[in-house]
């Protein structure tokens, strides 16, 4: 059974649209992140979350909101979608910030038309 | 410069042959994972080792902190090995980098 759960699997949305990636752990957690893969580039971190607040935020743009609204959840949500949003976005958690041991979901594919 | 490389880019074996993959990285690292994405996507944890040797199962890593590189040997590689392995690092930032991989074919 998977414990990082992610939804959806496969997302199709149009360029100026709002979409919200879903995330929740079942391992017991206290840190919760999100990474980007784009295309032909490393996995790229985006935010990471301690025990429901924010605590790293590599991500320039505003458009990209991360969500806790309980502490084993960390959804994602994103607002005026451009076709460069395009790309694979993986949940993962660690048992805290200090023990970076990570644990990823399978990721939602988001494609940007 | 990229923080995390990782060697071959690419490598093709037959069934039974042993594979090295190599990770260099240019900061100190508080933390190094291995990591395995499947041709479909999903990614496993393989092992973490900052820093000396560390088997599991036909994986062996080795970590030599000083000298900011991992290895992670794969012995009698299957066909089911097949995919990318991931070098990641923590930079003493709370914020893993990741290599861009090494692309392994095992060929039956």
């Amino acid at each position: 059974d998977p414990k990082i759960i992610q939804k959806p699997k496969y997302l199709v949305a149009v360029t100026g649209s709002e979409k919200i990636l879903i995330c929740e752990q079942y391992l017991g957690h206290n840190a919760m992140y999100w990474y980007r893969q784009s295309a032909k580039k490393p996995l790229e971190f985006m935010f990471s979350y301690s025990y429901q607040k924010l605590m790293d935020n590599q991500t320039a743009s505003s458009r990209f909101q991360p969500q806790s609204s309980k502490k084993n959840h960390l959804d994602l949500q994103i607002t005026a979608l451009k076709p460069d949003d395009s790309a694979t976005y993986f949940c993962a958690s660690s048992q805290d910030r200090a023990n970076e041991r990570l644990f990823f979901g399978h990721g939602t594919k988001l494609s940007v038309l | 410069g990229q923080q995390v490389q990782q060697s071959p880019a690419s490598l093709v074996l037959q069934e039974g042959e042993n594979a090295e993959l190599q990770c260099n990285f240019s900061s100190t690292a508080t933390q190094l994972q291995w990591f395995y994405q499947s041709p479909g996507g999903s990614l496993v944890s393989l092992l973490s080792n900052p820093s000396g040797t560390k088997h599991t199962g036909r994986l062996t890593s080795t970590t030599v902190t000083k000298e900011r590189r991992s290895s992670l040997h794969i012995s009698s590689s299957q066909t089911t090995d097949s995919g990318t392995y991931l070098c990641a690092i923590d930079p003493n930032t709370n914020k893993v980098v990741f290599g861009t991989g090494t692309r392994l074919q095992v060929l039956p």
